[in-house]
């Protein structure tokens, strides 16, 4: 079993609705949570990071993290064409260590 | 802020050479520096982690014969793949963390590498 699962995709919304991914973990010493954008042949772009529990809101982007539960969430309000990517969660023990990634979930947004 | 660049962005080689990655950030200083490759349709695979001025960390079952890494400076680390064989043919993505307010790390471009 991986340490971090999520689910491949694809996801395919239309133009507008909300998009909603999420990550469930294993190891309960994860306590730096991030989301990731990655077009294809490009490296990832941070969206949000996340320390413990909780939820956290920037632009149209929510993420939550429920550290009992071992699940993380990422919610993309009004979607767009152009976040049409894969969107990966990664997680780590301590601040500035290496990242555990999940495999990433492929996004797909029609207008 | 935060921005990494990696340089070249492609490189196409013959087997059996040597091909270097540079990986600098350019508006913080990178006192940790990671490696990645990834293959298509695949999460990242962490490679090695380097800290400036120290010998790098690698995973379990990376070759560091193979895959040398330099971290000589807060704002540059190389990869240089050793005698390059097609199975080495992947997407090399570095990250750097640091002291730009945030201790998560930030990603470059990414570097296509293709050995013939």
């Amino acid at each position: 079993q991986k340490e971090v699962e999520q689910d491949p995709g694809p996801l395919s919304v239309p133009e507008g609705a909300i998009v909603s991914l999420n990550c469930t973990y294993s190891n309960s010493a994860f306590q730096y949570f991030m989301w990731y954008r990655q077009y294809s042949r490009k490296g990832p772009e941070l969206l949000m990071y996340t320390y413990s529990s909780g939820n956290k809101e920037d632009g149209r982007f929510t993420a939550q993290v429920d550290k009992s539960s071992k699940y993380i969430s990422l919610f993309i309000r009004d979607s767009q064409p152009s976040d049409s990517a894969t969107y990966l969660c990664a997680m780590s023990k301590a601040a500035g260590n290496k990242l555990t990634f999940g495999g990433g979930t492929r996004v797909l947004v029609k207008p | 802020g935060a921005v990494v660049s990696q340089h070249p962005s492609w490189v196409i080689c013959k087997s059996g050479t040597s091909v270097k990655i540079e990986c600098r950030s350019l508006d913080f200083q990178a006192t940790t520096m990671f490696w990645y490759r990834q293959f298509p349709k695949q999460s990242l695979m962490l490679m090695a982690t380097s800290n400036e001025g120290s010998k790098a960390t690698y995973e379990q079952g990376v070759e560091k014969d193979k895959f040398l890494i330099n971290h000589a400076s807060l704002t540059l680390s190389t990869l240089t793949v050793t005698s390059a064989h097609p199975e080495d043919s992947s997407f090399y993505i570095c990250s750097a963390s640091g002291t730009s307010g945030s201790d998560t790390q930030y990603f470059g471009p990414g570097t296509r590498l293709t050995v013939l």
